[in-house]
């Protein structure tokens, strides 16, 4: 049973453009959470979807940032119009049931802005 | 408060002491605790839970004790191997919001 999968691993783009982080969630699991790191930090929230539903973005920026969850395919987070400050690393966990326990999380995106 | 941009604490043992590592959490509503593990270059890695009904609970090597009426979590790590060296974290949640991440300890174990 694969786990919880992101791509890329690694990403590098300029300030301005846009980068596109993917997560596929382990077999069976319906619920996807996106956190951000930043260096010798722990990780901070961003957002809670189950498929087709954004369940709580309460800890995602307003503005440049989205994130989705279609019916098929992976969840996409989103950031518009990068900045230096979005530099982190992000994660992804997912989960077979609603709330936050259990949650197994995938290797990370590495996103450097230059 | 949290703290942005400083150093993680660093906890250094000698291969085969036991290590402990202290969280304290902020919300008293939190009902359910999570250590997770963190290696370099990866994501974390869960270790143990516990709910706020009990106090200590053990698993391979590692035993988590909960003292609610100070909001503080320990993680205890039996015989500490070269393979535990990582950064570990501490996570609370009432259940049916986010989960909240610790700032992290820097496990270093010296051979």
């Amino acid at each position: 049973n694969a786990g919880v999968m992101q791509n890329p691993r690694h990403l590098v783009r300029r300030r301005g453009q846009e980068a596109r982080l993917r997560c596929s969630p382990m077999k069976g699991h319906s619920h996807v959470y996106w956190y951000r790191q930043l260096p010798e930090e722990g990780l901070k929230f961003m957002v809670y979807l189950q498929k087709e539903n954004i369940i709580d973005e309460s800890g995602m920026p307003k503005e440049r940032f989205s994130a989705e969850f279609p019916k098929e395919g992976p969840s996409i987070l989103r950031i518009q119009q990068v900045v230096r400050g979005d530099s982190a690393a992000y994660f992804c966990a997912s989960s077979p049931n609603f709330g936050a326990y259990e949650q197994y999380f995938g290797p990370g995106t590495r996103l450097t802005v230059t | 408060g949290e703290s942005v941009g400083l150093h993680l604490p660093t906890l250094s043992v000698q291969e085969g002491d036991n290590s402990i590592i202290n969280c304290a959490y902020s919300n008293s509503a939190s009902d359910y605790f999570i250590w997770y593990k963190q290696e370099s270059g990866k994501g974390p890695q869960f270790i143990i839970d516990i709910r706020s009904n009990m106090d200590k609970r053990q698993g391979q090597r590692v035993t988590v004790l909960l003292n609610k009426t100070v909001k503080h979590l320990s993680l205890q790590i039996a015989a500490t191997q070269p393979g535990d060296s990582a950064v570990y974290f501490c996570a609370e949640t009432p259940g049916n919001t986010p989960l909240v991440f610790g700032k992290g300890t820097r496990l270093s174990v010296i051979a």
